[in-house]
């Protein structure tokens, strides 16, 4: 099975950065997802890094090292509408996507 | 919108009661899944079907039955219940089951009393 750790809370300022941390140990790593969930609603894709290095979309960064075992998710400027549930989620063999118990992140104006 | 829908969106039942989830994906997907998201709980996987075939079931009690007609539709059907059993069930789509993006319904808040 997966092993999957993220904070389960943090909070920042409107206009601020945070970064959210993953940690996993798996067999057949073959990629990890973040998704957003806000409450009451369906997770919704984010981001997904098979490769070590950074993507960038927008507002939104995410990292991955498969050596480590570890990636984050980067927010920045934040919004008050980014107030949700990020979920890191990993595949590993062919279609079995383990997901993180999530961390929610409050954005305070 | 994610193009995947779950009817209904709320369900409260008796532990005696049947009754069925329903998930339709306008994606023209070939997978489909069904989920159990718990408070404070990670998403956990209950089913996986490809092409219309069931090719996981990740240990779920038999109380929980699910049904793919066509590579549109889902179904969850529920009987015997136990409380423990509240939580919101997810359905989710793909294009083919290998590291592809997942698209979530709404999901359905399930109570069972």
């Amino acid at each position: 099975g997966q092993n999957i750790d993220q904070p389960t809370e943090m909070t920042a300022t409107e206009g601020a950065i945070v970064q959210i941390n993953c940690t996993y140990q798996t067999s057949g790593f073959n990629g990890l997802f973040w998704y957003q969930q806000h409450a009451g609603e369906a997770p919704t894709f984010l981001s997904y890094n098979v490769l070590d290095g950074l993507e960038e979309k927008g507002r939104f960064s995410s990292f991955l090292s498969r050596s480590k075992g570890y990636s984050y998710l980067l927010l920045k400027e934040l919004q008050m509408k980014d107030s949700a549930s990020y979920l890191c989620a990993v595949i590993a063999g062919d279609y079995k996507l383990s997901f993180g118990a999530g961390t929610t992140v409050t954005v305070r104006a | 919108e994610t193009g995947v829908t779950q009817t209904p969106r709320h369900l409260v039942m008796g532990m005696t009661n049947k009754k069925s989830l329903k998930c339709e994906q306008h994606l023209g997907h070939n997978a489909m899944y069904w989920y159990k998201q718990s408070a404070k709980k990670p998403l956990e996987l209950m089913f996986v079907y490809s092409l219309e075939e069931r090719v996981e079931n990740n240990s779920v009690p038999s109380r929980f039955s699910p049904e793919c007609p066509n590579s549109s539709h889902l179904f969850l059907h529920l009987h015997t219940l136990q409380p423990e059993d509240s939580a919101l069930y997810l359905c989710a789509s793909s294009q083919g089951t290998d590291y592809n993006e997942q698209f979530f319904g709404p999901g359905t808040r399930l109570t069972v009393l």
